[in-house]
């Protein structure tokens, strides 16, 4: 069975700083990442995915298949970065597994 | 340009009681899903569907039960609500393949609380 892990439910880092969101994953086929973000009073909506290799808003996360890890990362922090961010994983079929959510709070 | 429509954004049931949730999408999708969101738990899988008439149990599909008649709507049913089942429930939708960035599109959530 799949499984995410964010080992980290609270993340408060000043503005201008590196931020990093960890996930873990645990899967035994090729997985598809995603990350996903829910700012406050919105809609949770996708970030970005790992086979897009993008960066979305200066954010970018690789897929470590090794340490089975798809960190997040942005090397600048900006206060509008704020939200709660979830790891998900795309096993098989449509489904996606999310991890608990990391909260980000960016202070001025 | 709301895509998932989640039919109420508040809602309070007495423990007990029959209670739907409704999710109505308009990108003719024929993948519907219903998660719940706690804090500490993140996002659970209740059910999903894949097509009309059909259903799939996620990951924590006791005490539910899903509904979809037609492709656009799929209603999640708590068949004697209980007072943990008070949560966040998310809508979302997918259609099949590899969309511009493969996404799910999720609704604004309804937040139900039993007592």
């Amino acid at each position: 069975a799949q499984r995410v892990t964010q080992p980290e439910k609270l993340l408060s880092v000043f503005k201008g700083a590196p931020v990093e969101l960890k996930c873990n994953y645990s899967y035994s086929g090729s997985p598809e990442l995603f990350w996903y973000v829910q700012y406050s009073r919105q809609r949770l909506q996708l970030l970005l995915r790992h086979i897009s290799r993008e960066s979305i808003k200066g954010f970018t996360a690789d897929l470590n298949k090794g340490e089975t890890s798809f960190h997040l990362k942005k090397p600048f922090a900006q206060e509008e970065d704020s939200a709660m961010y979830y790891c998900a994983l795309k096993a098989s079929g449509s489904r996606l597994t999310f991890g608990e959510g990391t909260q980000l709070t960016v202070n001025p | 340009d709301v895509k998932v429509t989640q039919s109420s954004r508040y809602l309070v049931k007495r423990t007990g009681e029959k209670v739907f949730l409704e999710c109505v999408q308009d990108m003719d999708h024929e993948n519907m899903f219903w998660y719940r969101q706690d804090p500490g738990l993140g996002l659970r899988l209740i059910y999903f569907s894949y097509d009309v008439k059909m259903k799939e149990k996620g990951d924590i599909p006791e005490g539910y039960s899903v509904s979809r008649e037609k492709k656009e709507r799929f209603s999640l049913i708590l068949e004697s609500a209980s007072t943990n089942q008070t949560s966040m429930y998310l809508c979302a939708s997918k259609g099949q393949g590899d969309g511009v960035r493969y996404g799910y599109t999720f609704g604004s959530g309804t937040r139900l609380t039993v007592v």
